[in-house]
């Protein structure tokens, strides 16, 4: 199974800050790989698909890069809307696997 | 606009039963995989069960051991996932999770499953 892995576990952010979290898979998964937000009481929101395609609807200030094991979510100006937990995830293969998450906290 | 309402959480007991349904509108259900994900109370997304669009396919996950049933009626637009043997750390919120080619696009609201005494 594959297993991802992300970091920091926790971020602590002002608005407008550029952040970055990444994400390392424990094998290849060339660039299947999808990010998240959830926010407390909801469900997850598909933010970027195949490592960095935005989902239609997303702000561009998100984007996504890497390949084969080595993954990173960058905010390049953070908003307000912006605090929330986010969450890798590999579509290489079964069992689909997530990341542990990564909150973004107001500093 | 796609839509997917989980059903039928609530609390029982340990060793209890308890079956999850999920009614699917927006899109057309008989042509997408669809997927079971839950959350613990405070922690991650954990992948629990897949199957395809015409159910050639199931998967779950590992740790489920046998427990978990996962099944799909096409011609009511519903995915079900049927849960035996039931333990206290299969407190849960349940969501239903559409994919396409194994990417998951749309989550339901989920419901939350309580196993306790």
């Amino acid at each position: 199974d594959i297993q991802m892995t992300q970091s920091p576990s926790t971020l602590s952010a002002t608005v407008g800050d550029r952040v970055s979290i990444t994400c390392r898979a424990s094998q290849t998964i060339s660039s299947w790989l999808a990010w998240y937000q959830q926010k407390p009481g909801k469900a997850p929101k598909l933010l970027i698909y195949k490592a960095s395609s935005l989902e239609s609807g997303v702000p561009s200030r998100f984007s996504g890069s890497g390949s084969g094991t080595e993954f990173t979510l960058t905010i390049s100006s953070l908003q307000p809307d912006d605090f929330a937990t986010y969450y890798c995830q590999q579509y290489n293969s079964y069992p689909c696997s997530f990341g542990q998450g990564t909150k973004l906290e107001i500093k | 606009e796609v839509q997917l309402v989980e059903s039928g959480g609530g609390l029982v007991k340990p060793g209890g039963s308890l079956r999850l349904s999920c009614a699917a509108s927006g899109f057309t259900f008989s042509s997408y995989s669809m997927n079971w994900v839950r959350q613990a109370p405070g922690k991650g997304l954990e992948w629990v069960s897949s199957i395809s669009s015409s159910d050639s396919y199931i998967y779950y996950a590992d740790s489920l051991k046998g427990r978990f049933t996962i099944s799909r009626d096409n011609a009511k637009n519903s995915l079900y996932l049927q849960m035996n043997s039931l333990r206290a750390e299969d407190t849960a919120v349940y969501y239903c999770a559409r994919d396409d080619k194994l990417l998951v696009d749309y989550w339901g609201q989920g419901t939350l499953v309580t196993v306790s005494s």
